[in-house]
């Protein structure tokens, strides 16, 4: 079935450094993709998204690009802040479910 | 803005009591999600409906029943509480035919099951 494999955690960073995740999927057609982020204690909101190839969803400054050669959609930010602390969520969905990853917890000292 | 708002952000239960979690939208969406969450397993559907009186069971249904009597309504019921079904538990909605298909999430509910 359609799967979503995001790079483990915990990430710590400093300020104003380059964050990278990464996430690759296994799908049949051709699905959107999805990054959704969770800040402490709250629920998940959508970051970005791409609904088909070579399309680049931004946000915040975050960027993610749907490489269907690669099957992946690795999250970016060039410059990161405290309060990008959260967690990172990659969600794939073909249909109207949706397939998360483990999700990936991120620190961002000051 | 789309909301979705959950009846309580956290509950203690006893085990072997019955548990009702509601899920309330705003936005005359036809699907909803019951997930749950827990550390390094991301989220896991557990059933989702697609219209009223409409459900289908997602990845993990045992010990899990649905209830959605009413399209803004959708009730996640743990029939008969057990500690492994302590864990964050997170309400969602989507409109068809949008954004192939993302999906808007309340704030979660904590559930400690002792």
């Amino acid at each position: 079935g359609d799967s979503v494999t995001q790079m483990e955690g915990p990430v710590t960073l400093s300020e104003e450094a380059f964050l990278t995740i990464n996430c690759t999927y296994t799908a049949t057609g051709y699905p959107s993709l999805f990054w959704y982020v969770q800040y402490p204690g709250e629920g998940l909101q959508l970051l970005l998204k791409a609904t088909k190839a070579d399309d680049k969803g931004s946000n915040k400054g975050f960027e993610a690009t749907y490489r269907k050669e690669t099957t992946s959609f690795h999250l970016e930010k060039g410059s990161v802040q405290v309060s990008d602390s959260a967690v990172y969520f990659c969600a794939l969905s073909p249909d109207y479910k949706l397939s998360f990853g483990a999700g990936t917890t991120v620190t961002v000292r000051a | 803005d789309v909301k979705v708002t959950q009846s309580s952000r956290y509950l203690v239960k006893r085990t072997g009591e019955k548990v009702f979690l509601e899920c309330v939208q705003d936005m005359d969406h036809e699907n909803m999600f019951w997930y749950r969450q827990d550390p390094g397993l991301g989220l896991r559907l557990i059933y989702f409906s697609y219209d009223v009186k409409m459900k289908e069971k997602g990845d993990i249904p045992e010990g899990y029943s649905v209830s959605r009597e009413k399209k803004e309504r959708f009730s996640l019921i743990l029939e008969s509480a057990s500690t492994n079904q302590t864990s964050m538990y997170l309400c969602a909605s989507s409109p068809p035919g949008q954004g192939k298909y993302e999906q808007y999430f309340g704030p979660g509910t904590r559930l400690t099951v002792t």
